[in-house]
């Protein structure tokens, strides 16, 4: 099975960076997904990593280190719309592409 | 818009009750994915289909069924239902079985 972390909640400033470390342990490793959550709204695709290093996408960046069993996702400029629940999900197994979500972290941006 | 349609909205019924659920996946996507998420539990994974074949089980209950039809589109079918049982159901899709997924919008169930 799968043991994800994530922190449950975090606050920030518009404008500030925010960034939501994810760790993971999985039998086999097949690549790490983000999504973002709005309340009573459908998960929305971020990012997907398979190899270490950090992948930028615009204002987030998510970055992974395989060997740590650690992601974390990179917020930029934060703007009020980013408050949202932020999922890490790995699939179960390397021959496995059901997805196992942490709990997610909520992240409320303050003006 | 991801392109996932899930039907209906919105669904209140009584304990006991059966109810189906339905999602059409984004045009070309040939694999279904089913989630439950409650407040208390997180996004469960509850079924995947392929091309019309499971493919992958979670911690479904006996009491939850699903398939996919030819023309790709998916049901979940829930019996017996339970207060516990209310939730917020969300079909993803993808395009092969180990692509990104995107998410419908959700059926959200209310058992009374």
């Amino acid at each position: 099975g799968q043991n994800i972390d994530q922190p449950t909640e975090m606050t920030a400033t518009e404008g500030a960076i925010v960034q939501i470390n994810c760790t993971y342990q999985t039998s086999g490793f097949n690549g790490l997904f983000w999504y973002q959550q709005h309340a009573g709204e459908a998960p929305t695709f971020l990012s997907y990593n398979v190899l270490d290093g950090l992948e930028e996408k615009g204002r987030f960046s998510s970055f992974l280190s395989r060997s740590k069993g650690y992601s974390y996702l990179l917020l930029k400029e934060l703007q009020m719309k980013d408050s949202a629940s932020y999922l890490c999900a790995v699939p179960a197994t390397s021959n496995d592409y059901k997805l196992s979500f942490g709990a997610g972290t909520t992240v409320t941006v303050r003006a | 818009d991801s392109g996932v349609t899930q039907t209906p909205k919105h669904l209140i019924t009584a304990t006991g009750q059966r109810v189906t659920l339905r999602c059409s996946p984004r045009s070309g996507d040939l694999s279904v994915y089913w989630y439950q998420q409650s407040l208390d539990q997180g996004l469960q994974f509850l079924i995947q289909y392929y091309n019309g074949e499971e493919r992958a089980k979670g911690n479904i209950l006996e009491r939850f069924s699903a398939q996919q039809f030819p023309d790709l589109h998916s049901e979940l079918n829930l019996s017996s239902l339970e207060l516990g049982d209310s939730a917020l159901y969300f079909c993803a899709s993808s395009q092969g079985a180990g692509e990104t997924q995107y998410f419908g919008p959700g059926t959200r169930l209310l058992v009374l």
